[in-house]
């Protein structure tokens, strides 16, 4: 089965600081890997994917992940974040022999910036 | 652009009362799905639809019923409401199955158990 761990529920940052919010999955099987991102009071929406290829993806808004399978992690960073950026972020995994149905959602960790 | 639209966006309910939540989506995507939010826990697998006149179970599917009597269309029922069902549920649709194809999420809807 496949598990997604967002190691941290919550992660204050200056603005204008760079970010890394973690995130760790489990599989026996090869994996996608997906970052959604919640804005206040608004639904998800897909700030980048991995599928295949080169392990390093880039998003919107200036997002950049790195899927590495040693490590089993797909961490999402970004050099340097605005207030725009203060959101709920939830990684999930799911996998090219799953259904519709096994899309796994991270419990999501909120970024606050500081001025 | 309207995208995935849910009504109602708010409701308080008294246990034992039943509501249906409605997901319309004009992107004429195939697959659709109803996802509860609580906290601390992520988004949890409801029930979801693969097409026109199908539905599954999720997740967590007990307590709920659906139908997809029209494919933009995706309904959620309580049939007997219970407080442990005061949460922030999410309609999604995607194209493709939503393993490789972007999910697409409407504001969601906020309910209230009494």
């Amino acid at each position: 089965a496949q598990s997604v761990t967002q190691l941290d529920s919550q992660v204050p940052v200056f603005e204008e600081a760079p970010v890394e919010l973690r995130c760790n999955y489990s599989s026996s099987v090869s994996v996608y890997l997906f970052w959604y991102v919640q804005y206040p009071n608004q639904g998800l929406q897909l700030l980048l994917k991995y599928l295949s290829g080169s392990t390093l993806v880039k998003g919107i808004n200036g997002f950049e992940a790195e899927f590495n399978k040693s490590q089993t992690s797909f961490h999402l960073r970004k050099p340097s974040v605005h207030i725009s950026d203060t959101a709920e972020y939830f990684c999930a995994v799911s996998g090219p022999r799953s259904s519709a149905s096994k899309i796994i959602f991270g419990s999501g960790t909120r970024l606050s910036i500081r001025p | 652009n309207a995208g995935v639209t849910q009504t109602p966006k708010f409701r308080v309910l008294k246990t034992g009362q039943s509501m249906t939540l409605l997901c319309a989506q004009d992107m004429n995507h195939e697959y659709m799905y109803w996802y509860r939010q609580d906290p601390g826990m992520g988004l949890r697998l409801i029930h979801y639809s693969v097409g026109e006149g199908t539905t599954a179970k999720g997740e967590v599917p007990d307590g709920y019923n659906v139908s997809r009597l029209k494919k933009q269309n995706f309904l959620l029922g309580l049939e007997s409401a219970a407080p442990s069902q005061t949460s922030v549920y999410f309609c999604a649709s995607s194209y493709l199955s939503g393993v490789t194809g972007e999910l697409f999420f409407g504001e969601g809807s906020r309910l209230t158990v009494l």
